[in-house]
């Protein structure tokens, strides 16, 4: 069964980087059916998609987040990862990565997801 | 960007109501459409693809219609474990987007 578990430093002070893991298990992450992204969440608020990339490299970014924003993908460790630069307190969030991609046919399309993990932006 | 509307924000309602939530896309997106619960402090959890076909496992009192710009979920029977937040994504292109959110509340 496909998992997938997000990793990384759970507080951040503001103006550094932001870096989470995605590490895939249950399934290869270089499948040419799939996009995988990260999606965030800021306490009491709705989701935001942030990115999405392909297991090629190939990426795909939310306009609003798009100058701070890289995702990576590493096949060889069944990882993908966010970096997000120059965090300030309204990237406070709950960062979730998932199988998320465009015009993708099938439920399997949309799933899992992380469980998600709560990143603070504080000094 | 196509932008995602959901309405009602939030909806109060009692165990065996019918409830019906309207996402409208600011574009036409086909049927690329889905649909997702959240429970709060949880990871949101997949219902609905292609705008109306149900993901395995999820409850047949879930249902989805609509095509191009304005799409519908309905509970056809809310029971006490959908009590919760529900979002529409639009799934036609980048860049991805959610719906506001509505949240189904206890009357």
């Amino acid at each position: 069964q496909l998992q997938l578990q997000e990793s990384g430093p759970g507080l951040v002070k503001p103006s550094e980087t932001l870096s989470l893991i995605c590490t895939v298990s249950g399934g290869s992450i270089s499948s040419t059916t799939y996009y995988w992204g990260w999606i965030r969440q800021p306490p009491g608020k709705g989701l935001e998609w942030i990115g999405s990339i392909y297991f090629s490299g190939s990426t795909h970014y939310n306009p609003s987040l798009k100058s701070r924003v890289t995702i990576s993908v590493d096949t060889s460790k069944n990882q993908f990862s966010l970096k997000l630069s120059s965090v300030t307190a309204a990237d406070t969030a709950v960062y979730y990565c998932a199988r998320i991609g465009p015009r993708c046919s099938g439920g399997s399309c949309y799933v899992p997801w992380g469980q998600g993990t709560l990143v603070i932006v504080s000094s | 960007d196509i932008q995602m509307t959901q309405s009602p924000s939030s909806v109060s309602a009692s165990v065996g109501d019918r409830v019906t939530i309207a996402c409208r896309a600011s574009q036409g997106i086909s049927r690329w459409l889905a649909w997702y619960q959240q429970k709060p402090g949880k990871a949101p959890e997949f219902l609905l693809y292609a705008a109306s076909s149900l993901q395995s496992g999820v409850p047949s009192r879930f249902s989805g219609s609509g095509s191009g710009t304005d799409f519908t979920l309905t509970i056809s029977s809310l029971q006490p474990e959908d009590f919760a937040t529900y979002y529409c994504q639009q799934a036609n292109s980048f860049p991805l987007t959610f719906g506001g959110g509505t949240k189904v509340e206890i009357k």
